[in-house]
């Protein structure tokens, strides 16, 4: 299993730009997260779903939406990319709220 | 107040040291305890869960939980250099609607 992978690995957008951060598991979870970590900070919750065709918005929704149409896979798009944007985003997959959470390998966004 | 505050660090400690990890929170409905590792430029993984209060022993590491205090830490015996990484505390209720609620995280660099 590769557990939960993410795409791209580094990014570096402008100020306006549009990109969409892929996040696919293997693990047949259900629950499925998008977090930013900016230095110090900790984990924000951005959006999370809790199945195919179910997303709720987290912590820090602003600037990003997300969709989840399979199982897999669940892509977190940002529009109009601003500095603020800049920070490192993870994706985490769980069997449950409230289960472990395992994360992928993160994808660090610079926006310029 | 902070639902959770986490010691900010950062630690040095010599090889061999006792290693003391602390975390309070404020919401008395927090169920779920958990410490995750994070090492530099990868994903936060899962090292200690527990749902009660008291101790809980895996190897070198240990997790406490004192529900009446409202705290919880994590001990590392005979620390090594291995274990140079960022551990962030996290909180979850029960039922439906549960999420983590992570600590800002403390990185430690465990000095040969």
């Amino acid at each position: 299993n590769a557990g939960v992978t993410q795409t791209p690995k580094f990014r570096i957008l402008k100020i306006g730009q549009s990109m969409t951060l892929q996040c696919a598991q293997d693990m047949n979870h259900n629950y499925m997260y998008w977090y930013r970590q900016d230095p110090g900070m900790g984990l924000k919750l951005i959006y999370y779903s809790v199945g195919a065709g179910i997303t709720d918005k987290g912590e820090v929704p602003n600037g990003y939406n997300v969709s989840r149409s399979t199982t897999e896979d669940f892509p977190l798009r940002l529009e109009l990319a601003a500095p603020s944007q800049t920070s490192v985003y993870f994706c985490a997959s769980s069997y449950g709220l409230g289960n472990e959470q395992f994360f992928g390998p993160g994808t660090r966004l610079t926006v310029l | 107040q902070k639902e959770v505050e986490q010691d900010p660090g950062p630690l040095s400690v010599p090889e061999g040291a006792i290693v003391s990890l602390n975390c309070t929170y404020s919401n008395s409905a927090f169920q779920y305890f958990m410490w995750y590792r994070q090492y530099s430029r990868k994903g936060p993984e899962l090292l200690m869960y527990t749902y009660s209060s008291g101790n809980k022993e895996d190897g070198r590491f240990t997790a406490q939980v004192d529900k009446s205090s409202k705290y919880i830490s994590l001990f590392i015996r005979d620390s090594q250099p291995s274990d140079s990484a960022t551990y962030l505390c996290a909180f979850a209720l029960t039922g439906a609607n549960s999420k983590l609620t992570f600590g800002k995280g403390i990185t430690l660099s465990v000095r040969p």
